[in-house]
């Protein structure tokens, strides 16, 4: 069945470390991509999404490809905050058009100043 | 809009008693999904619906656990009896279609 596989935990970087969190799908057909971001004490924000091969999704500093060839879809950001502290989702759409997603496993994001 | 609403946030209970958890979707959405989240095991699907219809439960972890989307405003997740194994975060979200799904702040549940 699809599946989606992030790394593991915790990443810790320096403020204004360079970011990338690995994500590799599963899946049959063309699922879109997504990338949560989930703060303490709160519920899961979609932070991008891409829809189709080759796309690019950006917002708030965060960028990630959807790379068919390699089924994968890492999340990067050139220059990471202690805000940006967080645990991140990388998900995929359900075949079908359920409205269903996969969620991999997240992956804690620790920025120290 | 409001956003999804959640309650309580915090739920502290005792063994064996019945818990429910509430839910108000975003108006317009059709879907609503439940999911609970755990140190060990991540984030969970419970449950499904599309149109107050549940579509897939198959996360529903045994009988002990209900959901309900008696109309489109309003879902309830039900725990009866609760067991200590329970205590975790359980979220709700909808989504209108397109796979983009908005979550609640999540009910805390700690059953002693």
């Amino acid at each position: 069945g699809d599946s989606v596989t992030q790394m593991e935990g915790p990443v810790t970087l320096s403020e204004e470390a360079f970011l990338t969190i690995n994500c590799t799908y599963t899946a049959t057909g063309y699922p879109s991509l997504f990338w949560y971001v989930q703060y303490p004490g709160e519920g899961l924000q979609l932070l991008l999404k891409a829809t189709k091969a080759d796309d690019k999704g950006s917002n708030k500093g965060f960028e990630a490809t959807y790379r068919k060839e390699t089924t994968s879809f890492h999340l990067e950001k050139g220059s990471v905050q202690v805000s940006d502290s967080a645990v991140y989702f990388c998900a995929l759409s359900g075949s079908g058009n359920t409205g269903k997603l996969i969620f991999g496993q997240g992956t804690t994001l620790q920025v120290k100043p | 809009d409001a956003g999804v609403i959640q309650s309580p946030r915090h739920e502290v209970t005792e063994m064996g008693q019945e818990v429910t958890l509430r839910c108000k979707p975003i108006s317009g959405h059709d879907y609503l999904f439940w999911y609970r989240q755990t140190m060990m095991r991540g984030l969970e699907l419970l449950i499904y619906f599309n149109n107050n219809v549940p579509i897939d439960d198959s996360g529903m972890p045994e009988d002990r656990f209900s959901a309900k989307m008696p109309n489109a405003s309003f879902s309830t997740l039900k725990i009866q009896p609760s067991e200590p194994r329970d205590s975790a975060v359980y979220f709700c979200a909808s989504s209108p279609g397109k796979n983009i799904q908005y979550f609640g702040a999540g009910t805390r549940l700690s059953v002693l």
